[in-house]
């Protein structure tokens, strides 16, 4: 099983549309979580972090689960801009140092 | 403004080359990352490093080593480039949990023919 699974996508959905993605991790020592946003040829930026009482930034919101071990992102009233891939991140703290794990992305097309 | 700089864009090898990749942080973060990325796979951790000196295998370390010898810095070396390690490399830093938000470079698209 993969330490951190997303489906890839693509989810294609017209302007002003909800859309949420999941995420799920399999080490429930997992510590902090993290969704990236990632334009086409471009690197991965923070978009938001992931608490368990969940957090709203704007249009954005982001859950954590910890009993059932998954984090999801809304999106509402979507935007041309907000196409790209949505990446998972989950922070596992061993021996004293970080270990960072990306899921695969999830592909957002948001069509006009 | 922070600042990963990974020093090569692209790079084309031949097989059995040395590569080296390098990066450069600016905000004075113990952790520094090495990962790629492929279509379908996603990013990949290869190695990382939580202090000077110090380094640990991530989850494909094979046919890679690095280095880090300051802490703004942090290279990637394949020792013999192989058309299997032909992928975007991306480097990144952060300071350590609880912190966690990773900064990356801009990547480096390596070919290896």
């Amino acid at each position: 099983r993969k330490e951190v699974e997303q489906d890839p996508g693509p989810f294609n959905v017209p302007e002003g549309a909800t859309v949420a993605f999941n995420c799920t991790y399999s080490n429930s020592a997992s510590q902090s979580f993290f969704w990236y946003r990632q334009d086409c040829r471009k690197e991965p930026k923070l978009l938001m972090s992931v608490y368990s009482s969940g957090n709203e930034d704007g249009r954005f919101t982001a859950q954590l689960n910890r009993a059932s071990q998954y984090i999801s992102l809304l999106i509402r009233d979507s935007k041309l801009s907000d196409s790209a891939t949505y990446l998972c991140v989950v922070n596992h703290h061993s021996g004293g140092y970080q270990k960072v794990t990306f899921g695969i992305g999830t592909k957002l097309q948001v069509i006009p | 403004d922070v600042k990963v700089t990974q020093s090569s864009r692209y790079l084309v090898k031949r097989t059995g080359e040395k590569v080296f990749l390098e990066c450069v942080q600016d905000m004075d973060h113990e952790n520094m990352f090495w990962y790629r990325q492929d279509p379908g796979l996603g990013l990949r951790l290869i190695y990382f490093s939580y202090d000077v000196k110090m380094k640990e295998k991530g989850d494909i370390p094979e046919g890679y080593s690095v280095s880090r010898e300051k802490k703004e810095r942090f290279s990637l070396i394949l020792e013999s480039a192989s058309t299997n390690q032909t992928s975007m490399y991306l480097c990144a830093s952060s300071l350590p949990i609880p912190a966690g938000e990773l900064f990356f470079g801009e990547g480096s698209r390596l070919t290896v023919l």
